[in-house]
């Protein structure tokens, strides 16, 4: 079975300081792996995914995630945050292969970025 | 291209009462999914299809929530006599069936149901 913990359940940083949110996931298979956000009363957005190859991907507003097998990791990441980035995150792993489709989502991180 | 379409936006109800959302997924989506999302938690599957067969309903409360989408285009999510225990907000996510895209979900603003 799949899983995924996300350890901190709140964050808050400054505005203009660099953010990382941490995702560890269990997998019995090479994981997809994906990062969503949740603005308030708003669905789920995607903001970046990992399939294969380079373990650092880009995503949409700055972000970027890095993938580790080796400690079944996949921490996003922000240089500089915005007010803007205030909202909830939430890792999600599905495993590859099979035509099970099943995404499996953490209990998110909710992100305060103060001014 | 339109999103995914979720309606209502949200529902209150007295314990015992009956609630059915409804969903419209992106156009040329085959797979279908209904996500239970409590407060403060991440969301959790219900229920998926692939066109209009169910795929895993394994975590669907069976003996009071039911899902259909007999064309394999809209889906409906039903509870029958809900609980306190069902305040949730309901998501309804579609992606495409090809390729690395089908892994990409895209969800809609979601139903917020409080039972009182």
């Amino acid at each position: 079975a799949q899983s995924v913990t996300q350890p901190d359940a709140r964050v808050t940083v400054s505005e203009g300081a660099s953010l990382q949110l941490r995702c560890k996931y269990s997998s019995s298979v090479t994981p997809y792996l994906f990062w969503y956000v949740q603005y308030p009363r708003q669905g789920l957005q995607l903001l970046l995914k990992y399939y294969s190859g380079d373990p650092v991907v880009q995503g949409v507003n700055g972000f970027e995630a890095e993938f580790s097998k080796s400690n079944s990791s996949f921490h996003l990441r922000k240089a500089s945050v915005h007010w803007s980035d205030s909202a909830v995150y939430f890792c999600a792993v599905r495993n590859s292969g099979g035509s099970n489709a099943k995404l499996t989502f953490g209990k998110g991180t909710k992100l305060s970025v103060k001014s | 291209e339109a999103g995914v379409t979720q309606s209502p936006r949200y529902a209150v109800l007295q314990e015992g009462q009956a609630v059915s959302f409804w969903c419209d997924p992106i156009s040329g989506h085959d797979t279908l999914y209904w996500y239970q999302q409590p407060r403060d938690q991440g969301p959790q599957l219900l229920v998926y299809f692939r066109d209009e067969a169910v795929i895993d309903n394994s975590q669907l409360p069976s003996d009071r929530f039911s899902a259909v989408r007999p064309k394999g285009t809209n889906s409906t999510l039903k509870i029958q006599s809900a609980k306190q225990g069902d305040t949730a907000t309901y998501l309804c996510a579609s992606s495409p069936g090809l390729g690395y895209s089908q892994n990409t979900l895209y969800f809609g603003a979601g139903t917020r149901l409080s039972v009182l």
